[in-house]
């Protein structure tokens, strides 16, 4: 089965740095992709780990600990706009996501 | 990455009535994924649909009441039946997108039973 852990909700300020942390337990992995989504939109893609270490585009990185079944995500330099929710989604050996329940992330002036 | 169209955008259903959301992609894909999102919560996968063949469903969600087709290799829908106010919810498709680029969603389905 899949259990996902990520906290429900982190507020910062703008030009703040947030690590938004995932546990997870999957019967078999194949990856973990992040997406941000906004209210009343479809999820956007934002980073995919599939090895060990750190991945970084932009504003965003994300980690992965495949041993550990660890991933958080790191948004820098904040802006209003990044006000979302952020889903952590492990993938199973067949390639299907299951998502975490998500991360409100709150970014006040 | 794929370009998915999905249809229609929200409906208002009476109970016990079926409605069937579509997506269109824009390129041959071999598999699509089928969610549900209820108020507030984040994604639960419905089921997986192989051009060819029938449908996989996730534990909790069965053919009777979310039918699948899958014709063709850029096409499929979903049906969502004999409707009750539960089945309130945003309904996504997905298609895995070239190289890393991750999963594309269509732009949702909100329905709401009344």
């Amino acid at each position: 089965g899949q259990n996902i852990d990520q906290p429900t909700e982190m507020t910062a300020t703008e030009g703040a740095i947030v690590q938004i942390n995932c546990t997870y337990q999957t019967s078999g992995f194949n990856g973990l992709f992040w997406y941000q989504q906004h209210a009343g939109e479809a999820p956007t893609f934002l980073s995919y780990n599939v090895l060990d270490g750190l991945e970084e585009k932009g504003r965003f990185s994300s980690f992965l600990s495949r041993s550990k079944g660890y991933s958080y995500l790191l948004l820098k330099e904040l802006q209003m706009k990044d006000s979302a929710s952020y889903l952590c989604a492990p993938t199973d050996s067949w390639g299907k996501l299951q998502f975490g329940a998500g991360t409100q992330v709150v970014v006040t002036p | 990455s794929a370009v998915i169209s999905q249809k229609p955008s929200r409906d208002i259903c009476q109970r016990g009535t079926s409605l069937t959301i579509q997506c269109q992609v824009d390129s041959q894909v071999t598999m699509m994924f089928w969610y549900r999102q209820q108020p507030g919560q984040s994604l639960t996968l419905i089921a997986t649909a192989n051009q060819g063949s029938e449908a996989t469903y996730e534990s909790g969600f069965v053919i009777d009441k979310f039918p699948i087709s899958r014709p063709n290799l850029t096409f499929s829908t979903l049906t969502v039946s004999n409707m009750s106010p539960e089945d309130s919810s945003i309904y996504l498709c997905s298609v895995e997108a070239q190289g890393r680029g991750g999963y594309t969603f269509g732009s949702g389905t909100r329905l709401t039973v009344v």
